[in-house]
């Protein structure tokens, strides 16, 4: 079974510039979560959505972040305009229905450099 | 204070000896607790899940929960190199749509010496 799918895996760009981060969840998966991971302050929780529909955006730092779920198999992650401090590597991740107790299965990450 | 503390280490221990990594959390009512192991350059993977106090065992890793002191401990015995990662303790979120979220600790590196 294919896993948690993202894109780019590495993405350089500079500054002001704007990002957009990709993923696919598993399939038959109805939760899905966006993470940012720096040394600093670990791993992070941005935002998640539940059958395509945001439920928490708490995480996500300023209005530069922007997230979106079309369809129950895309999922983008948008910053515009971008700043050297947005980087770091941004995992995604989905858990399936039921107990949330069920693991979460996170794709490869996307490495983010803001020059 | 941070919802999720660890060590950040390095934590050095010798092939086969036993690892202890410990996590502190500050919500004093949340329930369930999992260890994840991430790789260098690689995403997080679940290795361990404990709700009850006591321990857990699955093969060489053994979790320990103590609610009333809010610590978690995770405690690979027989280290091996292939053991040497990051290791997060992660907290779920405990009522409400909190419940579908974790908070994770800054992670222990664990560096297991052949």
């Amino acid at each position: 079974d294919a896993g948690v799918i993202q894109s780019p895996r590495h993405e350089v760009t500079e500054m002001g510039q704007e990002v957009t981060l990709r993923c696919k969840p598993i399939s038959g998966h109805d939760y899905l979560f966006w993470y940012r991971q720096t040394m600093m302050r670990g791993l992070e929780l941005l935002i998640y959505f539940n059958n395509n529909v945001p439920i928490d955006d708490s995480g996500m730092p300023e209005d530069r972040f922007s997230a979106k779920m079309p369809n129950a198999s895309f999922s983008t992650l948008k910053i515009q305009p971008s700043e050297p401090r947005d980087s770091a590597v941004y995992f995604c991740a989905s858990r399936s229905t039921g107990s949330s107790n069920q693991p979460q299965h996170f794709g490869d990450g996307t490495r983010l450099s803001i020059l | 204070q941070k919802e999720v503390e660890q060590n950040s280490g390095p934590l050095s221990v010798p092939e086969g000896a036993i690892a202890s990594l410990n996590c502190t959390y500050s919500d004093r009512v949340s329930q369930s607790f999992f260890w994840y192991r991430q790789y260098s350059g690689k995403s997080p993977e679940l290795i361990m899940s404990i709700y009850s106090n006591g321990d857990k065992e699955d093969g060489r890793f053994t979790a320990q929960l103590n609610k009333a002191s809010q610590y978690v401990s995770l405690l690979i015995r027989d280290s091996q190199p292939s053991d040497s990662a990051t290791y997060l303790c992660a907290v779920k979120g405990r009522k409400g749509g909190a419940t579908n979220k974790l908070i994770f600790g800054t992670g222990t590196l664990l560096a297991v010496q052949p």
